[in-house]
């Protein structure tokens, strides 16, 4: 059964540091989601992306955040400056139309 | 301001019992509601979605009911299993026009007892 994946499964780095996660959705999908959750809270949208564009995004989702989906098939996040409270579970997913998602195992960021 | 409430507290069961877990929000017209399921330190895994006009939806020992006017979803597991045991977390569109922002509640945790 297809899946989503993500690497790395765990980042660390210092704070301004930049971090790059990354996401490989499921081939024939259409729709890529990030998501966080911070350790014992809630899975929290960012950010929709369709059509090599940015559809939705959250208040989490500012200037320091940004988008790409550089080739046919990864979906990547950055995050230029890190800071401490960027520590969480990020999370992608995908699907094919806007209601059913399927997501990755996540990569855990922790900042240092 | 938009609310969903699951409840915090974990639900302890015996196995074979039914589990039945709430969600009630407040400040939403969802078109659809979602549950999923979270074990720990993993991504939440899409187990079954009602849309506003349907009353109930099953899907092998889960049961979903979507009541609009108290603005409340029921989610069943019956039979339930100590592999049931996970974090259950239900989601809803809060979005306007095409696009699809989904907000989740934080969670009610089942543990299933053998």
């Amino acid at each position: 059964e297809p899946e989503v994946t993500q690497t790395p499964s765990h980042q660390v780095t210092q704070m301004g540091q930049e971090v790059i996660l990354r996401c490989v959705p499921i081939s024939n999908h259409l729709y890529f989601y990030w998501y966080r959750q911070i350790l014992g809270q809630k899975v929290e949208f960012l950010v929709s992306f369709y059509n090599n564009e940015i559809s939705e995004k959250s208040e989490i989702f500012d200037d320091q955040f940004s988008v790409e989906r550089p080739d046919g098939s990864n979906f990547t996040l950055k995050i230029r400056s890190t800071k401490l409270e960027d520590s969480a579970m990020y999370f992608c997913a995908s699907s094919a139309s806007t209601d059913t998602q399927y997501f990755g195992p996540g990569t855990r960021l922790t900042v240092l | 301001s938009q609310k969903i409430e699951q409840n915090s507290e974990a639900l302890n069961i015996q196995e074979g019992k039914t589990a039945t877990l709430t969600c009630n929000y407040t400040n939403y017209s969802p078109a659809y509601l979602q549950w999923y399921r979270q074990d720990p330190g993993r991504g939440p895994v899409f187990l079954l979605l009602i849309r506003e006009n349907e009353k109930e939806k099953r899907k092998e020992r889960l049961k979903v009911t979507f009541d609009t006017t108290l603005k409340q979803s029921l989610f069943h597991i019956t039979a339930s299993q100590p592999a049931d045991s996970a974090t259950y977390l239900c989601a809803l569109d809060s979005s306007s026009g095409g696009s699809y922002i989904p907000t989740f509640g934080r969670g009610t945790s089942l543990i299933v007892h053998p």
